[in-house]
């Protein structure tokens, strides 16, 4: 069954630093894959979305991921972290054509 | 942009009240679909449609019902709330066709029940 791990609940970074937030995927199928960023009491904006084309994805607010098959993963990361960039993070995976599971989840805690 | 809409935002009712849960998007997209998140905690997909008059129960049981009538209205009741159906519902939609599964989400409702 298709599922996600995203390693570590919380993560801290000083602004200005390197943000890596770390998910692996399990699929018996080709995945289509997605980050999505979620700020308090909002929903889910969708960051990017890796659909079998380019392995190096790029998404809004400057974030990217790269699809590693071989490693079974899709880490997301951002060169510079802002204050902005503060909230829960998901990793999601195609089930089916018609449903997403999701991670449980990284927080991200930028410090100034 | 996604246009989603969840109403009310924030909902604080006693416990045996009747509640709906309104969504709605502008998008014409056939599926829909309804989470539960609860704080700080992964989502939890409860009811889901392929379209209209098409509805099914997610991986997470859950007491309440959802219809779909229209293509863009997928609201969703609780006959009798209780303290333990405190949580966040969001409700989202994704287009049909291949490659188009990314879903859309709305701000979601925030319940509490008393």
């Amino acid at each position: 069954a298709q599922s996600v791990t995203q390693l570590g609940s919380h993560v801290s970074v000083s602004e200005g630093a390197l943000v890596l937030l770390r998910c692996n995927y399990s699929s018996s199928v080709p995945p289509y894959l997605f980050w999505y960023v979620q700020y308090p009491n909002q929903g889910l904006q969708l960051l990017l979305k890796y659909t079998s084309a380019a392995t190096l994805v790029k998404g809004i607010n400057g974030f990217e991921a790269e699809f590693k098959k071989s490693e079974t993963s899709f880490h997301l990361t951002k060169p510079s972290a802002h204050m902005s960039d503060a909230a829960e993070y998901f990793c999601a995976v195609t089930v089916g054509f018609q449903k997403l599971v999701f991670g449980t989840g990284t927080r991200l805690l930028v410090s100034p | 942009e996604a246009d989603i809409y969840q109403t009310p935002r924030y909902l604080v009712i006693g416990t045996g009240k009747k509640i709906t849960l309104e969504c709605s998007q502008t998008m014409g997209h056939d599926k829909m679909y309804w989470y539960q998140q609860d704080p700080g905690m992964e989502l939890h997909l409860i009811h889901y449609s392929y379209g209209v008059n098409s509805t099914e129960k997610g991986d997470l049981s859950s007491e309440s019902t959802v219809s779909r009538i229209r293509t863009e209205h997928f609201p969703l009741t609780l006959e009798s709330a209780r303290p333990s159906h405190t949580s966040q519902y969001l409700c989202a939609s994704s287009e049909s066709g291949t490659g188009r599964y990314e879903q859309y989400f709305g701000p979601g409702t925030r319940l509490t029940v008393t």
